[in-house]
């Protein structure tokens, strides 16, 4: 089973409109870190937001805020006021304590359209 | 300087060369890794060092020899490669193997063996 499921292989936004990137992930560990990061176009993984399995609060970081859903394992990305250069494809992923590497999904693309 | 650094960021190889990617991170991390991205795929763990101890090695074909001589800095040494070795190559850094930690990733090497 996909440890880390992201549905929307592209999405179009409007400049200046908020978006939600899904995730959904699968794990039995009660203890785990899930995380965003963006790739653009260059290559390089940008690290975006965290959220730990015990955080009472959604993460926020600027423009970025993750909507944690535990108990329907989900943890959905929320971009505020989009920008063109928000423009990129955004991966989802997961930590778990005996595991040493992030597990990722498949991504997304987004198009921020002026 | 900027905390996770490879070089180079694009190689060219023929089957018969040998080649080495460099990642040097400046951060003050203990924990360092080289993940694969190969086109439509997710990111792969290729292996993980602590303290300069290769603690994981995710059934990496040999034609691929890692090598990490401080905490500093890790190298992948390439040899006899196959054209589907053609890929992104990320190294990434952690404080350690928390859960919660954020692993911080540098630009790539996109390699195309011809």
């Amino acid at each position: 089973a996909q440890k880390i499921t992201q549905t929307q292989p592209g999405m179009f936004v409007q400049e200046k409109e908020a978006v939600t990137l899904d995730c959904t992930y699968d794990t039995s560990d009660p203890s785990y870190g899930l995380f965003w990061y963006k790739q653009p176009s260059s290559g390089e993984m940008i690290f975006l937001i965290y959220q730990g399995s015990y955080d009472q609060q959604n993460a926020t970081e600027g423009r970025y805020s993750l909507n944690f859903q535990k108990a329907r394992k989900s943890a959905n990305l929320v971009i505020s006021a989009s920008q063109l250069g928000d423009s990129a494809m955004y991966f989802c992923a997961m930590r778990e304590p005996l595991r040493r590497a992030l597990t990722f999904g498949s991504g997304t693309r987004l198009q921020v359209q002026p | 300087e900027t905390g996770v650094t490879q070089t180079p960021r694009h190689l060219v190889m023929g089957m018969t060369n040998k080649k080495s990617l460099k990642c040097e991170q400046h951060l003050g991390h203990n924990a360092m890794y080289w993940y694969k991205q190969s086109a439509k795929k997710p990111l792969e763990l290729m292996f993980v060092y602590s303290l300069e101890e290769r603690v994981e090695n995710n059934s990496v074909p040999s034609r691929f020899s890692p090598e990490c001589p401080n905490s500093s800095h890790l190298f992948l040494h390439l040899h006899t490669l196959q054209p589907e070795d053609s890929a992104l190559y990320l190294c990434a850094s952690s404080p350690f193997f928390a859960s919660q930690e954020t692993q911080y990733f540098g630009p790539g090497t996109r390699l195309l063996v011809l």
